[in-house]
């Protein structure tokens, strides 16, 4: 299973962007690049997922690297529901995709 | 679209009682998942059902914990006999079809060993 590293904890000021690192040095060519959050007493929340490309959607961007072994999720304006863990996950064909969870990174945000 | 739908949210028994947990996917989501979550942890995939039928079932404890998924929609899990190292929260997921699609989970049962 290919395994992602992320920091333990970070914190950022309401009203700014937040940019949570994700280290997948072991990615293959076909593994798709997940981020899930996960609020208190909630089940985990999709953020947004890429394989190549960076994207973008309502709730974050991701942002690849050219060698797809990092990655980045980019929040524009944090705000307190924000407040979360969150999951960096790599998932690949031929374990029918699914999702190893690791601990994630717990970001805090500050009023 | 109405999300996954699970009950009950909270159960609390005592060890060596069964317990069962059941599941409703997102409307037409072939896919369907069980996770374990410890507290403190990440969660961790128990089943994965692709309609009815069983893709992965490699870290279910067979010997206590089954799951079925009838007709390809709604499923069960159940823990007979309960442990003590049982207390989780047990969360349903569900996805569409498809490379790498997003799953969407329930907000799970949180079960309570005594």
């Amino acid at each position: 299973d290919a395994k992602t590293t992320q920091p333990n904890s970070m914190e950022s000021n309401e009203e700014e962007p937040v940019h949570l690192p994700c280290n997948h040095s072991t990615i293959s060519g076909t593994d798709y690049i997940h981020w899930y959050r996960q609020l208190p007493s909630q089940g985990p929340e999709y953020v947004i997922h890429g394989l190549t490309s960076n994207v973008n959607n309502r709730m974050a961007s991701l942002a690849i690297a050219e060698d797809r072994k990092s990655s980045t999720l980019i929040l524009h304006r944090a705000t307190l529901r924000d407040a979360a863990v969150y999951y960096c996950i790599l998932s690949r064909p031929d374990s029918s995709y699914k999702l190893i969870f690791g601990s994630g990174t717990r970001l805090l945000v500050r009023p | 679209e109405a999300g996954v739908a699970q009950s009950p949210r909270y159960k609390i028994i005592e060890k060596r009682q069964s317990v069962a947990f059941w599941c409703n996917p997102i409307s037409g989501h072939a896919t369907l998942y069980w996770y374990q979550q410890i507290l403190g942890q990440g969660p961790k995939l128990l089943i994965q059902f692709q309609n009815n039928g069983v893709v992965d079932d490699s870290q279910l404890p067979k010997d206590r914990f089954s799951a079925e998924r009838l007709k390809g929609v709604d499923s069960t899990l159940k823990i007979q006999p309960a442990k003590l190292e049982d207390s989780a929260v047990y969360l349903c997921a569900s996805s569409s079809t498809g490379r790498g699609q997003p799953q969407h989970f329930g907000d799970g049962t949180r079960l309570s060993i005594l």
